[in-house]
């Protein structure tokens, strides 16, 4: 268990529909990293807040965003689903600022499947 | 765009054997770290290696890191069934304000009882 929680673990919805996945990080940790991994892009790095702050940008689409609340938790909301946005989608934390402080916790995931 | 490409793809050795896995990546990095994934499960971290490191130990695992040639390996000795899982290479790109973690395709070992 790396003490980093996502919900919901499985999520089915249609095209044009929006979703928000919800992370809650390991105690203490300040930082919170997304990530997307499908079958034909592997792992993406889509974006990462450190304390309530946007620190990177990745590959994320102008139909996705994220915040990162005054409690720690962050969620990424999805919207005007398309098929292809089906992927298993991350959340990790770590203590440091940026990840070369050191590792990730990743939690388990939220697998979308889009219909 | 992928900063690490594993070599290879997919390993399948018997119970017992090591297994080498290799990453490349394309700009000059902070660290590189490399984590564990089984099927459909979350990342764990394995072991990270900053770039002015040449090799580090973990238990069965060996990691090597080569920043004039832009790669490191990954060695597990004596292998087990329960090694069955992909292996993911991740670097931290040395730029200005840098804070991705950038992993690679990976690598699919298949550890045979």
């Amino acid at each position: 268990d790396s003490g980093v929680t996502q919900t919901p673990k499985h999520l089915i919805t249609a095209t044009g529909q929006r979703v928000t996945l919800r992370c809650s990080p390991r105690s203490g940790d300040l930082s919170v990293y997304w990530y997307q991994q499908s079958l034909d892009q592997g792992l993406q790095f889509l974006i990462q807040y450190y304390n309530g702050e946007e620190r990177a940008k990745g590959n994320i689409l102008e139909r996705f965003s994220a915040q990162q609340f005054p409690d720690l938790h962050s969620e990424l909301n999805l919207s005007s689903l398309e098929l292809g946005d089906s992927a298993l989608y991350f959340c990790a934390s770590s203590v440091a600022s940026a990840p070369q402080g050191g590792e990730l916790f990743f939690g388990e995931g939220s697998r979308l499947t889009v219909l | 765009s992928q900063q690490g490409e594993e070599d290879p793809q997919a390993l399948s050795i018997q119970e017992g054997e090591n297994a080498t896995m290799n990453c490349s990546y394309k700009t000059s990095i902070n660290n590189l770290q490399w984590y564990r994934q089984n099927s459909g499960r979350g990342l764990v971290h394995l072991i990270l290696i900053r770039s002015n490191e040449r090799e580090k130990h973990s238990g069965r695992l060996r990691v090597t890191l080569d920043t004039s040639k832009k790669s490191s390996s990954l060695l597990i000795t004596a292998s087990r069934a329960a090694d069955t899982a992909s292996y993911f290479c991740a670097t931290v790109p040395r730029m200005d304000s840098s804070y991705k973690l950038i992993f690679g395709s990976g690598t699919r070992l298949l550890v045979r009882p």
